[in-house]
């Protein structure tokens, strides 16, 4: 267990709906950051959080939105969905917002039918 | 998107001998570099990261290599066993301070052979 916590694991749905992802960051950690993964590719980064601020942006559409909550917990919504955002959505949190004391989440895997 | 590039997308090893696996990367203004594992249908899990005032840093049968002159990074396993299979990422940190994000590049599959 690596302390952060990701859930659903799984999510299966529809084209054209509309899904949140939950993460819980390690104790003590106040960044969040999101990435998805894609059938055997890499991790692409989309967004990452800092004590509920918006710190950085990858390529996230402007279908995703996401926040981090006063508990740091942070959420990620992903709108009118297209079968290609099938894929693992990934969670990581780190202490500081820096690239030290990374941490990932177990992931959900997205499936849109 | 952002990434940092590999040289080769499987490596095959016989068990026992050496894995060697290779990274290049573009931003030479980034200082530190992290190696992750990622097993099947599980998040990355940190091996090894080592900045950039350091050419050489060594774990657990894992030493990681970074040339900051041509940009290289490699990570060498040592007498690679059947759990050393996975896919591995050569990551790079980017941004300053509390706005830095870790860049992926896109893997290397290694296979074991018994």
């Amino acid at each position: 267990d690596s302390g952060v916590t990701q859930t659903p694991k799984h999510l299966i749905t529809a084209t054209g709906q509309r899904v949140t992802l939950r993460c819980s960051p390690r104790s003590g950690d106040l960044s969040v950051y999101w990435y998805q993964q894609s059938l055997d590719q890499g991790l692409q980064f989309l967004i990452q959080y800092y004590n509920g601020e918006e710190r950085a942006k990858g390529n996230i559409l402007e279908r995703f939105s996401a926040q981090q909550f006063p508990d740091l917990h942070s959420e990620l919504n992903l709108s009118s969905l297209e079968l290609g955002d099938s894929a693992l959505y990934f969670c990581a949190s780190s202490p500081q917002g820096s690239g030290y004391g990374y941490t990932f989440g177990s992931g959900t895997r997205l499936t849109v039918v | 998107g952002e990434s940092v590039g590999l040289h080769l997308p499987t490596l095959s090893v016989q068990e026992g001998d050496n894995s060697i696996i290779n990274c290049a990367y573009s931003n030479s203004a980034s200082d530190y570099f992290i190696w992750y594992k990622q097993e099947s249908g599980k998040g990355p899990q940190f091996i090894i990261d080592i900045r950039s005032n350091m050419d050489k840093r060594q774990g657990q049968r894992v030493t990681v290599l970074l040339n900051k002159t041509v940009k290289h990074l490699s990570l060498q396993i040592a007498a690679t066993q059947p759990g050393d299979s996975a896919v591995y990422f050569c990551a790079e940190n980017r941004g300053y301070s509390s706005a830095s994000k870790i860049i992926f590049g896109s893997g290397t599959r290694l296979s074991i052979r018994p």
